[in-house]
C-alpha cells in the first residue's frame, strides 16, 4: 500500500532550528511536496523536490533522498509566525498525491 | 489572499438538510479538486475536474454530489450528511490538473458540522 509518515507533533523555541522529517512509501515516484497550514486557513505551498539533495528557500529548505523514501523540511530562525501545520505529499507514477496526515509544529518564545 | 475563495466559510447542518458548498477560483486554471481534511487524517481527495470534466471520483457517497459549471466555479451539493461526515472541505485548482510538480492553490476551507 501507499503510505506517507511524518511526527504529529513538534516543539521548538523561538530563533531555533527544526527538521521535519517525512517518510513514504508510494507505487513510482514523481516528486515531494511540502505545504504549510496555519490554523484555520488554506494550505500554501512550501517546496517540491525530485531530485536528491537540499534545495534552500531563505529560511526554509527541504531534503530528499529518493534512495531512502525520505525527506526532511528544515526550518531555521524560527519565528512565532512559523507555529502551523506541515503537510507532506508524496507524486506517485500515476500524478496521484499521496498525503501524510501532518505535523503540527509548536513554537515556543 | 491565494486566489481560491471559498463560502461559507462555517456551516453547521442537520442530516436532512440540503446546503452547497461554493468555491471560486481567480486563477486562469484548468483544473479544480475537492478535498476532506478531517483532524489528524490525510488530505482525502474526493473529486477532480480538469476543463469542467470530472476526471476523478475516489469512491465517495452519493451524498456529495459536486458540479462545475465553468473552469472558474466549483460546487459541492450535499444532502442527507452523516455525523461523520463533519469536516473542513477544501477546494484547490491547478494550472492543468495530473502533471509533473504542478502546485495546488487552495481555499481557506468550510467548517462543516453536522449535527
Amino acid at each position: 500500500g501507499q503510505n506517507i509518515d511524518q511526527p504529529t507533533e513538534m516543539t521548538a523555541t523561538e530563533g531555533a532550528i527544526v527538521q521535519i522529517n517525512c517518510t513514504y512509501q508510494t507505487s513510482g515516484f514523481n516528486g515531494l511536496f511540502w505545504y504549510q497550514q496555519h490554523a484555520a486557513e488554506a494550505p500554501t505551498f512550501l517546496s517540491y523536490n525530485v531530485l536528491d539533495g537540499l534545495e534552500e528557500k531563505g529560511r526554509f529548505s527541504s531534503f530528499l533522498s529518493r534512495s531512502k523514501g525520505y525527506s526532511y523540511l528544515l526550518l531555521k530562525e524560527l519565528q512565532m509566525k512559523d507555529s502551523a501545520s506541515y503537510l507532506c505529499a508524496s507524486l506517485d507514477s500515476n500524478y496521484q498525491l499521496i498525503w501524510g496526515a501532518g505535523t503540527k509544529l509548536i513554537i515556543k518564545p | 489572499e491565494t486566489g481560491v475563495t471559498q463560502t461559507p466559510r462555517h456551516l453547521v447542518m442537520g442530516m436532512t438538510n440540503k446546503k452547497s458548498l461554493k468555491c471560486e477560483q481567480h486563477l486562469g486554471h484548468n483544473a479544480m479538486y475537492w478535498y476532506k481534511q478531517s483532524a489528524k487524517k490525510p488530505l482525502e481527495l474526493m473529486f477532480v475536474y480538469s476543463l469542467e470534466e470530472r476526471v476523478e471520483n475516489n469512491s465517495v457517497p452519493s451524498r456529495f454530489s459536486p458540479e462545475c459549471p465553468n473552469s472558474s466555479h466549483l460546487f459541492l451539493h450535499l444532502h442527507t450528511l452523516q455525523p461523520e461526515d463533519s469536516a473542513l472541505y477544501l477546494c484547490a485548482s491547478s494550472q492543468d490538473g495530473g502533471t509533473v510538480n504542478e502546485k495546488l492553490f487552495f481555499g481557506s476551507g468550510t467548517q462543516l458540522s453536522v449535527l
